[in-house]
């Protein structure tokens, strides 16, 4: 079937611009996972839902990072007011949400603040 | 103290060598143990899970899980210049509650 799919692929805005990053993951996956990655680091845990609700969101940097997710499926994250060091490549993953499920991820959507 | 800890590298190895990859975590609660690949502009791709004490092998590569040590790590085997490209270490560290952090990732190139 489909993989996890990410939209857009990339990405650039001008510095405080409101922008939308959207994930559709893999059917039958209840968990769905946003990561931030930046050039040669390891992917940073922002937030994840199990269903519609967010089972952990400590990894939002701060209020001006929110995610939904209204339906259980496709999520939605929103940055608004970006900043430059918004920048980075941010990852969806989904999993099967039981037990020790691996995360399959998203081709990511490249983000430039300008 | 980070989560989960790699040493960033570059790991070079000769083609046909063994490469040895390393992972601490901090939290004795980590259940679930993962390692991904992630070559250079995509995204990572699993390649091993593991989840109790000891070795778990799949091909060329093992991976080994050492909980009283805190310790995770994976060996290929028969190194490929196709291997070369970053290892992501992930732990579930809420104990099963699927919060699932990464290391920052080794850098492996093998030397044809």
């Amino acid at each position: 079937g489909a993989g996890v799919s990410q939209t857009p692929s990339n990405k650039v805005t001008e510095k405080g611009k409101y922008v939308e990053l959207r994930c559709d993951p893999i059917s039958g996956h209840t968990a769905l996972y946003w990561y931030r990655q930046s050039l040669g680091q390891g992917p940073e845990f922002l937030i994840y839902f199990q269903g519609t609700g967010a089972a952990d969101d400590s990894g939002l940097p701060n209020d001006r990072f929110f995610a939904v997710r209204p339906e259980g499926s496709v999520s939605t994250l929103k940055i608004q007011r970006t900043e430059r060091g918004d920048s980075a490549v941010y990852l969806c993953a989904s999993s099967l949400g039981q037990g020790a499920s691996p995360l399959h991820f998203g081709n990511g959507t490249r983000l430039t603040v300008t | 103290q980070k989560e989960v800890e790699q040493n960033s590298g570059p790991l070079s190895v000769p083609e046909g060598a063994i490469a040895s990859l390393n992972c601490t975590y901090s939290d004795r609660v980590s259940q679930s143990f993962f390692w991904y690949r992630q070559y250079s502009g995509k995204s990572p791709e699993l390649i091993m899970s593991i989840y109790s004490n000891g070795d778990k092998e799949d091909g060329r590569f093992t991976a080994q899980l050492n909980k009283a040590s805190q310790y995770v790590s994976l060996l290929i085997r028969d190194s490929q210049p196709s291997d070369s490209a970053t290892y992501l270490c992930a732990v579930d560290i809420s104990g099963g509650y699927q919060k699932v952090t990464f290391g920052t990732g080794t850098k492996l190139q093998v030397i044809p």
